[in-house]
């Protein structure tokens, strides 16, 4: 719930506007990775994902760039409205047991009307 | 949305009582996992299964144990419940654990006192 946003860096961004929100991962072995949301209350949602021989994705309104010299994904979101307000977190799988996913901690997304 | 149903969503119980929450999927997924997400951490993996009956332990298992007796639900016990066992449960699944993402629940919020 509500908890989930505490701590967490935080961007804020006008309606309409584009938003980018960043992650680094920590392993260089991981080849797949995954953005999720985070709605309060709920559970993480899938969004878009990636594998590392791809440099960039793109969905629905959102983007994912992946640069793997600095081990760096980014989601952009275009012209995000206040339903896109969640908490972002990215998931990489480094390849191990049963190919477990290593979670970042989030980053909470304010969208203002 | 992933069909997966968790239950109870809300639980308040007492120190050293057992405490069991359910996972029941209706997508047929091999994969099942337990996670718990708590302020200032990503989310943590507790057990997953690849199969039925056949399971083991995630990086934060200790006080922990799961069942898989059918593939469509996914067992978590606490056996005897403590205060830092408060968190939101969640469990998700997926088909594929290399190259899928993994589908979450809307989680259980457990309060130990």
């Amino acid at each position: 719930g509500e908890s989930v946003g505490l701590h967490l860096p935080t961007l804020s961004v006008q309606e309409g506007d584009n938003s980018i929100i960043n992650c680094a991962y920590s392993n260089s072995a991981s080849d797949y990775f995954i953005w999720y949301k985070q709605e309060s209350g709920k559970g993480p949602q899938f969004i878009i994902d990636i594998r590392s021989n791809m440099d960039k994705r793109q969905g629905q309104r959102v983007t994912v760039l992946l640069n793997k010299t600095v081990k760096h994904l980014s989601l952009q979101i275009a012209a995000t409205q206040p339903g896109d307000s969640a908490v972002y977190f990215c998931a990489e799988n480094y390849g191990g047991s049963q190919g477990n996913l290593i979670f970042g901690k989030g980053t909470k997304l304010s969208v203002k009307p | 949305d992933a069909g997966i149903t968790q239950s109870p969503r809300h639980k308040v119980t007492e120190t050293g009582t057992p405490v069991t929450l359910r996972c029941h999927q209706t997508e047929n997924h091999r994969y099942m996992y337990w996670y718990r997400q708590d302020p200032g951490h990503g989310l943590r993996l507790i057990h997953y299964s690849y199969g039925v009956k056949d399971t083991d332990k995630g990086e934060v298992s200790d006080g922990y144990s799961v069942s898989r007796s059918k593939t469509e639900d996914f067992l978590l016990t606490l056996e005897s419940a403590t205060s830092s066992q408060t968190s939101v449960y969640f469990c998700a699944i997926s088909e594929d654990s290399r190259s899928g993402p993994q589908h979450f629940g809307d989680g259980t919020r457990l309060s130990i006192l």
